[in-house]
């Protein structure tokens, strides 16, 4: 069990630039959450996978990200033409199966948008 | 929908003293309720989760939470903290039942400060 990875660790943009993330849930998990933390704030529910399949989006998904998990492992999270409010932690998390397992989080990516 | 509240942003503490970081929840269903603690530049890592049975629950390094169904609270207690224990504790939920997905909605946090 090598836990939950995510690259980059730091992303530094300038405004208007797409980014993509990538998150590698522990092998087997087959639910994959992401989850976005701005300063001073706890995370907020991005979106849900289970498999390759998106069960779940939140409103804070707006129309410039997208998320895939092509072939049910890892997961990428894109942003199109950043904008300065999407500079935060984006959180990756998984968890093996249905209702009471926790959700094992990787070290997160911090997006910053100059 | 549910929502947490921590009713503390930031609590300083000294060296060996107690500790409780508060936590109350809002919700019209059942709910599992969990204690995440978040050191600097690091990601989530679990303390405690109550899912059912006892209302108290033990957790890692020492911390123990209580589930006071008729308060919703979820006050996390620990009786004497270490230098080590400064980091930031989040509460959260999530909706009991079949239909969820499992999402975790989080409080704001609580930052926890311990003093030599």
């Amino acid at each position: 069990d090598t836990g939950v990875s995510q690259n980059p660790r730091h992303k530094i943009t300038k405004r208007g630039q797409n980014v993509t993330f990538r998150c590698d849930p522990i092998s087997e998990h087959n639910r994959l959450y992401w989850y976005r933390q701005t300063l001073g704030q706890g995370p907020e529910f991005l979106t849900y996978f289970q498999n390759e399949a998106q069960l779940e989006k939140s409103r804070l998904l707006s129309d410039r990200f997208s998320a895939e998990r092509p072939k049910g492992s890892f997961s990428t999270l894109e942003i199109q033409r950043t904008e300065q409010g999407d500079s935060a932690m984006y959180l990756c998390a998984s968890t093996p199966g249905t209702g009471q397992n926790e959700q094992f989080f990787g070290p997160g990516t911090r997006l910053t948008v100059l | 929908a549910q929502s947490v509240t921590q009713l503390d942003s930031q609590v300083p503490v000294f060296e060996e003293a107690p500790v409780e970081l508060r936590c109350n929840y809002s919700s019209s269903v059942s709910v599992y309720l969990f204690w995440y603690v978040q050191y600097p530049n690091q990601g989530l890592q679990l303390l405690l989760k109550y899912l059912s049975g006892s209302t108290l629950v033990k957790g890692i390094n020492g911390f123990e939470a209580e589930f006071n169904k008729s308060q919703t609270s979820f006050h996390l207690r620990k009786p004497s903290v270490h230098i080590s224990d400064t980091a930031e504790y989040f509460c959260a939920v999530k909706k009991g039942g079949g239909t969820s997905y499992g999402k975790l909605t989080f409080g704001q946090g609580t930052i926890l400060t311990v003093h030599p």
